[in-house]
């Protein structure tokens, strides 16, 4: 199957720095790539649509100017958190969609970030 | 040898059925373990944890199996709004989750 990964894995960084997390389709060109975020002992929650070549589509209540997603080639994906704060401090999930196989969506590993 | 395999099915079931499904991890030091459902372009929402004595939540039933290391899934008196794609979900114990690809239910009338 294909396959979907994420650096880093994790990261712990000081409140007020930025984060930039990178999503990869590894085996395949993904037109479509979502960003997740899951608080702990809470179900997945859908940030963002990223598209290639076009703004990403964002949830309601999720800011576009502190989530920067960047969806520059159909391989990969940026998130960036900008001025991140501990309340920030989440697990960060992408999935690309496979054009090929039926939009069938593959999961990443997750992104868990620490903001002291 | 992937880390966490699902059959991909679809599972065609009739309504009322019981149906389960079985996903297998191969990383003996996983930690935590979670039955996702994900309904078509929709975000994957968590179903149930799987706790090592199962656990039960109405018609559906997790259960763990660290020996053979598997969990499974028991739906009970399936419905249609069943239908669903069901994801496996293994804690590594670094910090990781990793996702089956999902296990396809269609329950029909």
């Amino acid at each position: 199957g294909a396959v979907v990964s994420q650096h880093p894995s994790r990261v712990i960084c000081k409140s007020g720095t930025s984060v930039k997390i990178e999503c990869r389709s590894l085996d395949f060109q993904a037109t479509t790539m979502f960003w997740y975020r899951q608080f702990p002992k809470q179900s997945l929650m859908l940030m963002a649509t990223s598209n290639e070549g076009s703004k990403a589509t964002y949830e309601q209540g999720v800011e576009k100017d502190k989530f920067l997603i960047n969806h520059a080639s159909l391989t990969l994906s940026t998130l960036t958190v900008t001025s991140a704060h501990p309340e920030d401090s989440s697990f960060y999930i992408c999935s690309a969609r496979d054009p090929l196989a039926y939009n069938e969506q593959f999961f990443g590993p997750g992104t868990r970030l620490t903001v002291l | 040898r992937k880390e966490v395999e699902q059959d991909p099915g679809p599972f065609n079931v009739p309504e009322g059925a019981t149906v389960a499904f079985n996903c297998t991890y191969s990383n003996s030091a996983s930690q935590s373990f979670f039955w996702y459902r994900q309904d078509c372009r929709k975000e994957p929402k968590l179903l149930m944890s799987v706790y090592s004595s199962g656990n039960e939540d109405g018609r559906f039933t997790a259960q763990l199996n660290r020996a053979s290391q598997y969990i499974s899934l028991l739906i009970r008196d399936s419905k249609l709004s069943d239908s669903a794609t069901y994801l496996c979900v293994v804690n590594d114990g670094n910090y990781q989750l990793i996702w089956g690809a999902g296990t396809k239910l269609i329950i029909k009338p």
